[in-house]
């Protein structure tokens, strides 16, 4: 069925560092997508979203790249902070269902100080 | 208020209990979403209300009851669980049922069937 994945369920850096978690998704309908932050015992946490029709989104540290012609999405993390360490989820919305999210497996990452 | 609260933060029920679990929000959101999250996996949709109506249900079983009373509350009514029901349930909210934008996520239920 259609699914959001993603390449690298775990990613480690050192403080300081650029992070990239990537996601692929393979509902083409898919015009909006979102990325969450879950921290453990905790709710998940708006980052960023983009729509279909961008291709790039750029927020407080953090940027959003759209890929719609390999379907891929990613999150880039800039100087990233032990704070930063949860789990990350991608999800995405279809054009033919209002509401209905669908999320990836989730990267998991931790930032060393 | 900018925030989706949901109690009880935990809770342990018997296979053969009744409980409930509520969620509220007071935000003027209209669309106000349940979904089931097991340990280190995604969080799953379970049910959609729009403007307090149920617009998606996606394939629950019936021992999962949800109930929207009004705008701001949300309850999932839970009667003869199973053990592998135990897991994080999450409520979500968004301004317009129709706009594609966030949903906003309470902190969840831990939820133990034993």
């Amino acid at each position: 069925g259609e699914s959001v994945g993603l390449h690298l369920p775990t990613l480690s850096v050192q403080e300081g560092d650029n992070s990239i978690i990537n996601c692929a998704y393979s509902n083409s309908a898919s015009d909006y997508f979102i990325w969450y932050k879950q921290e453990s015992g905790k709710g998940p946490q708006f980052i960023i979203d983009i729509r279909s029709n961008m291709d790039k989104r750029q927020g407080q540290r953090v940027t959003v790249l759209l890929n719609k012609t390999v379907k891929h999405l990613s999150l880039q993390i800039a100087a990233t902070q032990p704070g930063d360490s949860a789990v990350y989820f991608c999800a995405e919305e279809s054009g033919t269902s209002y509401g209905k999210l669908t999320f990836g497996q989730g990267t998991i990452l931790t930032v060393h100080p | 208020d900018t925030e989706v609260t949901q109690t009880p933060k935990h809770l342990v029920m018997g296979m053969t209990n009744k409980k409930s679990l509520k969620c509220e929000q007071h935000m003027g959101h209209r669309a106000m979403y349940w979904y089931k999250q097991k340990a280190k996996k995604p969080p799953e949709l379970m049910f959609v209300y729009s403007y307090e109506k149920l617009s998606i249900n996606e394939s629950v079983p019936s021992r999962f009851s949800p109930e929207c009373p009004n705008s701001s509350l949300l309850n999932l009514h839970l009667h003869a669980l199973q053990p592998e029901d135990s897991a994080l349930y999450l409520c979500a909210s968004r301004p317009n049922p129709g706009v594609r934008e966030t949903q906003y996520f309470g902190p969840g239920t831990r939820l133990l069937v034993l």
